[in-house]
């Protein structure tokens, strides 16, 4: 299966700074690549699809980039509700398969 | 909006089995390709599964070939996620999620996830 790997596993940022999440698959996905953000006790929330896409309703700050086996989740300003844990899951192979998060909190 | 009900918290004995149930509304339920996942506490996502409801097509993880069952009943709108013999490390937040009219697997929609706890 496709190993997908973020890093960091934890980012301390405060309101108002730039933050940037990478993840990076053991194979190519193209750009079949999809991040999400969870907070304690609820399901995650679809933020990018396409590696780039943003999904309905998420605020332009959050962006997606890369292609291939690297990817980036960007977020521009950070609100105070942006902290929380990140996700990437890619689906281009079977089984789709997420990366062990990155925890973003609060400096 | 496409919401996704699921069924309550369960207690398991080691070596049971566990059923959890996810309802579609208020869409034509054959529309969507319906995930399983499951969260163990404190820890990342893990894909289970995914039936096709137009023809009951299913697929399911290495991990859990031969222990688990993923069902659909049109009548009801319902998917229907069974794991048997369940460990002690079954015990997770299993969570029914989908993409509306679309195969692609990332996941826009999602059930509030079902607590199952097995102890022995």
């Amino acid at each position: 299966e496709n190993v997908l790997t973020q890093s960091p596993g934890t980012l301390s940022l405060s309101p108002g700074e730039r933050a940037t999440l990478s993840c990076r698959a053991s194979q190519s996905v193209t750009t079949y690549l999809a991040w999400y953000q969870q907070k304690p006790g609820q399901a995650p929330r679809l933020l990018i699809y396409g590696a780039s896409s943003r999904a309905t309703g998420i605020p332009d700050r959050f962006s997606g980039s890369g292609s291939g086996t690297d990817f980036t989740l960007t977020i521009s300003r950070l609100e105070p509700e942006d902290f929380a844990v990140y996700y990437c899951q890619q689906h281009g192979s079977s089984p789709p398969t997420f990366g062990q998060g990155t925890k973003l909190e609060i400096k | 909006e496409v919401q996704l009900e699921q069924s309550g918290a369960e207690v398991k004995n080691v070596g049971s089995t566990m059923k959890v149930s996810c309802r579609v509304s208020p869409y034509n339920f054959t529309y969507f390709y319906m995930h399983w996942l499951r969260q163990a506490p404190g820890k990342g996502l893990e894909w289970v599964g995914v039936v096709d409801p137009e023809d009951a097509d299913t697929k399911y993880a290495e991990n859990f070939e031969g222990r688990v069952t993923i069902t659909a009943d049109t009548s009801t709108d319902t998917t229907f996620l069974e794991l048997s013999s369940l460990r002690s490390e079954d015990t997770a937040i299993y969570y029914c999620a989908t993409l509306a009219g679309s195969s692609l697997a990332y996941f826009e929609y999602w059930g509030q996830g079902t607590l199952v706890t097995v102890s022995s």
